[in-house]
């Protein structure tokens, strides 16, 4: 089944304790992305990936960092998470005409 | 991206048709009009996507204006679980990128 995984689900930490949300999808896609999503501001796009060693900023990069060694795989990084990056956070793998999202993580930082 | 407008909410009866409609005056003549929508705190989902013609698939119809200036979104027989938030994005090129706005959230009433 074609999907796309994210990992952990839920996660409340505290300030500047680094974290990793993982993000895996199994349909050999090129393309990657990272939202995150706030109430009143919808989905913004954090970092995007167009292959393997090739990852460009979205919209709100900053306080966060990605890396995809591996074409199914593309982590987002926070080196030291702060309240404000308290988001519903949404990873994405993308075709040329879909985009394809997995099931979001719920960050919360103390 | 031509700029989308979108009623923020509408109510349907569950088994009747939902319309849902999108305006996008701004939209240039290679931009395509895509919908997704998101149940929910769920990872947003694909519905359909046209240029200039009418589309159709499993899930929805796609009616767009002649001059292309709006469209709607069309759920035949409309079920609880299609209560969402119902995005509008207009795209040039491929949809890598998309920017999603506030949408419509589309409550179904039993």
């Amino acid at each position: 089944e074609a999907q796309v995984t994210q990992n952990p689900r839920y996660l409340i930490t505290v300030t500047g304790k680094k974290l990793t949300v993982t993000c895996s999808q199994n349909m050999n896609h090129e393309y990657m992305s990272w939202y995150r999503q706030d109430p009143g501001l919808g989905l913004r796009q954090i970092y995007y990936s167009m292959n393997v060693e090739v990852t460009d900023k979205g919209d709100v990069p900053e306080g966060y960092k990605v890396s995809r060694k591996e074409k199914r795989n593309f982590p987002l990084i926070l080196e030291s998470p702060s309240p404000n990056q308290t988001s519903l956070y949404f990873c994405a793998s993308i075709t040329l005409n879909e985009q394809f999202f997995g099931p979001g993580t719920r960050l919360t930082v103390l | 991206d031509a700029k989308t407008t979108q009623p923020p909410s509408m109510d349907c009866a569950e088994g009747r048709a939902a319309n849902l409609p999108c305006n996008h005056s701004t939209i240039s003549g290679n931009e395509y009009v895509y919908w997704y929508r998101q149940i929910h705190s769920q990872g947003p989902q694909y519905i359909i996507h046209g240029l200039k013609n009418n589309e159709t698939n499993e899930m929805a119809s796609l009616i767009i204006t002649e001059d292309r200036k709006s469209s709607t979104l069309i759920l035949p027989h409309a079920t609880l679980r299609d209560t969402a938030v119902y995005y509008c994005i207009g795209v040039s090129g491929s949809a890598r990128q998309l920017t999603f706005g506030s949408g419509t959230q589309l409550t179904v009433l039993p």
